[in-house]
């Protein structure tokens, strides 16, 4: 069974700094792994998806996360934090053949300091 | 412009109602999921459909109902059995009917249910 676990319900980094986001996961099939961001009171929006091509996968608004089978992670990173970056990140896995059986973590809260 | 719709974004129910909470979306994908949202938790699927006139239960799926009548709309009923409703609740689509597991899931704005 596939499963995902944020470390850290609450991050906060000043304006300008490194951005860090945890994320491991279980999975015992190669895993297909998603960075999704929540703004308040709204949807998910997709930032990034690992999909077995680069380890290192590029996505949105400056995020990029690493694939590391030998950490079982997929950390988010982004190297300047920017105020309007203050959401909160959901990772998930894939588990399964289907797309339906996507298993998210419980999120992480970024909040940015000026 | 192409996307998903919940209405309505805040709800109000009485204990002992049935509510019914729409979803449609415009992006001609096969596949569509409800969520349930609470502080503090990830997401739990409630129900998903990969096609019309069919869907089946996720992880909570006790107090809920859905219909899958048509491929753009995903109705979800909260109904009076369902003991502890308020939530955030979020519906997405992705694309494929048998879709591989890279397939992205695009979601709607949400609609918040609180029982008074």
């Amino acid at each position: 069974a596939q499963s995902v676990t944020q470390l850290g319900s609450h991050v906060s980094v000043s304006e300008g700094a490194l951005v860090l986001l945890r994320c491991n996961y279980s999975s015992s099939v190669p895993p297909y792994l998603f960075w999704y961001v929540q703004y308040p009171n709204q949807g998910l929006q997709l930032l990034l998806k690992y999909t077995s091509a680069a380890t290192l996968v590029k996505g949105i608004n400056g995020f990029e996360a690493e694939f590391k089978k030998s950490e079982t992670s997929f950390h988010l990173t982004k190297p300047s934090a920017h105020m309007s970056d203050a959401a909160e990140y959901f990772c998930a896995v894939s588990a399964g053949s289907s797309a339906s059986k996507i298993i998210f973590g419980s999120g992480t809260r970024l909040s940015i300091r000026p | 412009d192409g996307g998903i719709t919940q209405s309505p974004k805040y709800l109000f129910r009485k204990e002992g109602q049935n509510v019914t909470l729409s979803c449609e979306q415009n992006l001609n994908h096969d596949a569509m999921y409800w969520y349930r949202q609470d502080p503090g938790q990830g997401l739990r699927l409630i129900y998903y459909s990969q096609i019309v006139n069919d869907f089946q239960k996720g992880d909570i799926a006790e107090g809920y109902s859905v219909s899958r009548e048509k491929k753009e709309s995903f109705p979800l009923t909260v109904t009076s059995a369902q003991k502890n409703p308020t939530a955030f609740y979020l519906c997405a689509s992705s694309k494929a009917r048998d879709s591989v597991v890279t397939d992205t899931q695009y979601f709607g704005p949400g609609t918040r249910l609180t029982v008074l």
